[in-house]
C-alpha cells in the first residue's frame, strides 16, 4: 500500500532527553513536511524539505532538527532545547514539481506521533 | 505566524442541515485547500481550489474563493453524522515558502 507511516504512534520523553520521531513515504513525492498540533489548535510547520540534502525552517522550527538523507525518509528530533514539547506530531509529504514546472498539489498525511514529557 | 483564520471555532448542527464554514487568509495565494481530522487522526485532503477558480464542487462539498476578499468558505450539504470532524482550510502561498499554512480549524458536530 502506499502511504506515509509515523511511528512511534505514542511516545513518552523524560525531560531533558532528545527524541526522535520517525516519517516515512513510499509514495516517491519530493516534499515533506513536519507540523505540530497542540489541542484544540491547528497546524503549525516545524520544518519543511523540497529535495533531498535540503530543508527549511518552518514557523516555530526552535528546539527541533531534520535531516533529509533519503527521499523516503524526514525524521524529526525533538531537543532537549523544546521546552514545551508535548504535543502531537503530524508529518505530510506532497508532489512539488514535475519536471522543473512547480505543482498545485495535495498534502497526504500519517496518522501522527502523540509526544509526552514525563 | 499563522496566516488562517476560520469561523466558527465550533459548530454543531443536526443531520441533514447545512453546514458552512469560513476561511480567511492574509497573502496573495497559488490555491487554498480543505482538509479534514478526525479526532486524533491525521489530515485528509478533500478539496483544492486554484487562485484563479472562484467555486467548486466535489459531491456534498462545495467551495467558494474570493481573492479580493482573501476568503474561502466551505459547505457541506445535507450533513450526516460521520461528518463530525474538524475542517481546515490551508493555503499554498505564492512566495519562497512551499509549505501549507493552516487556518485554525472549525470544529463540527453533526447530531443524529
Amino acid at each position: 500500500d502506499g502511504g506515509i507511516t509515523q511511528s512511534p504512534k505514542y511516545l513518552f520523553r523524560k525531560e531533558g532527553q532528545n527524541v526522535t520521531l520517525s516519517c516515512e513515504q513510499n509514495l516517491n513525492h519530493d516534499a515533506m513536511y513536519w507540523y505540530r498540533q497542540d489541542p484544540g489548535q491547528g497546524l503549525r510547520l516545524i520544518y519543511y524539505s523540497q529535495i533531498v540534502n535540503d530543508f527549511q525552517k518552518g514557523d516555530i522550527a526552535e528546539g527541533y532538527s531534520v535531516s533529509r538523507e533519503k527521499k523516503e525518509s524526514f525524521p524529526l528530533t525533538v531537543t532537549s532545547a523544546q521546552k514545551n514539547p508535548t504535543a502531537f506530531y503530524l508529518c505530510a509529504s506532497s508532489r512539488r514539481r514535475d519536471r522543473g514546472v512547480l505543482l498545485n498539489t495535495e498534502a497526504f498525511f500519517g496518522q501522527g506521533t502523540r509526544l509526552t514529557v514525563v | 505566524s499563522q496566516q488562517g483564520e476560520e469561523d466558527p471555532q465550533a459548530l454543531s448542527i443536526q443531520e441533514g442541515e447545512n453546514a458552512t464554514m469560513n476561511c480567511s487568509y492574509k497573502t496573495s495565494i497559488n490555491n487554498l485547500q480543505w482538509y479534514r481530522q478526525n479526532s486524533g487522526r491525521g489530515l485528509v485532503h478533500l478539496i483544492l481550489i486554484r487562485s484563479n477558480e472562484r467555486e467548486k464542487h466535489s459531491g456534498r462539498l462545495r467551495v467558494t474563493l474570493d481573492t479580493s476578499k482573501k476568503s474561502s468558505s466551505l459547505l457541506i450539504t445535507a450533513s450526516r453524522a460521520a461528518d463530525t470532524a474538524s475542517y481546515f482550510c490551508a493555503n499554498d502561498m505564492d512566495t519562497g515558502r512551499r509549505a501549507l499554512t493552516f487556518g485554525s480549524g472549525t470544529r463540527l458536530q453533526v447530531q443524529p
